[in-house]
């Protein structure tokens, strides 16, 4: 069963940049028919989605970020990133990377990560 | 971007009954909608996808209906795990994809 799992620092300061990894585990990262996602849930508050890559290096961005975010993949080692440049304690949040198909919604979520922006 | 609202933010109802929560979209998105349920400390949890297609291991209990803007949850009978926040969310008109802002469903 495909399983997906964040890592990176739990502690940035303002004005650095994030930087995350999912790994994929129980199957393949390069099918082409599914997204590979990062989304992120502020303490107490809903979710937002930042942005996805799919076919091995095509991306789409949330606009609200797009100017600060790149995401990439390595499938050799089965994993995408996430970097978020120029951070504030607006981006302080619970950060999941997840799996999606074209038409059934986030099917595979990690457990999240909590990134906390502060000096 | 197509803003998803949801209502009530708070719903409270008993254990063995029934609730409904409603998703507005605010431009059409087909049958391209999902429900998710979050509970304390976990990821968000697929429910339905396509507006009315159970996830795989979703109990019956779960049920969506809807197309184009509006959208409905119905719990049929509450059991006790079923108490947490529910989230929808478009993938019809992206970037980006949206979410609701949740609605919380607490014993009453």
């Amino acid at each position: 069963q495909l399983q997906l799992q964040e890592s990176g620092p739990g502690l940035v300061k303002p004005s650095e940049t994030l930087s995350l990894t999912c790994t994929v585990s129980g199957g393949s990262i390069s099918r082409s028919s599914y997204y590979w996602d990062w989304i992120r849930q502020p303490p107490g508050k809903g979710l937002e989605w930042i942005g996805t890559i799919y076919n091995s290096g095509s991306t789409y961005y949330n606009p609200s970020l797009k100017s600060r975010v790149t995401i990439f993949v390595d499938t050799s080692k089965k994993q995408f990133s996430l970097k978020l440049s120029s951070v504030t304690a607006t981006d302080t949040a619970v950060y999941y990377c997840a799996r999606r198909s074209v038409t059934d919604g986030f099917e595979i979520w990690g457990q999240g990560t909590m990134v906390t922006v502060s000096s | 971007e197509t803003v998803m609202t949801q209502s009530p933010a708070t719903l409270s109802v008993s254990p063995g009954e029934r609730a409904t929560l409603s998703c507005r979209a605010s431009q059409i998105v087909s049958t391209n909608l999902a429900w998710y349920q979050q509970k304390p400390g976990q990821a968000p949890r697929l429910l339905i996808y396509g507006a009315s297609t159970r996830a795989t291991g979703i109990p019956a209990r779960f049920s969506g209906s809807g197309s184009g803007t509006e959208f409905t949850l119905t719990i049929s009978s509450l059991q006790s795990e079923d108490f947490a926040v529910y989230y929808c969310q478009q993938y019809n008109n992206w970037p980006p994809i949206t979410f609701g802002q949740g609605t919380r469903l607490e014993i009453k």
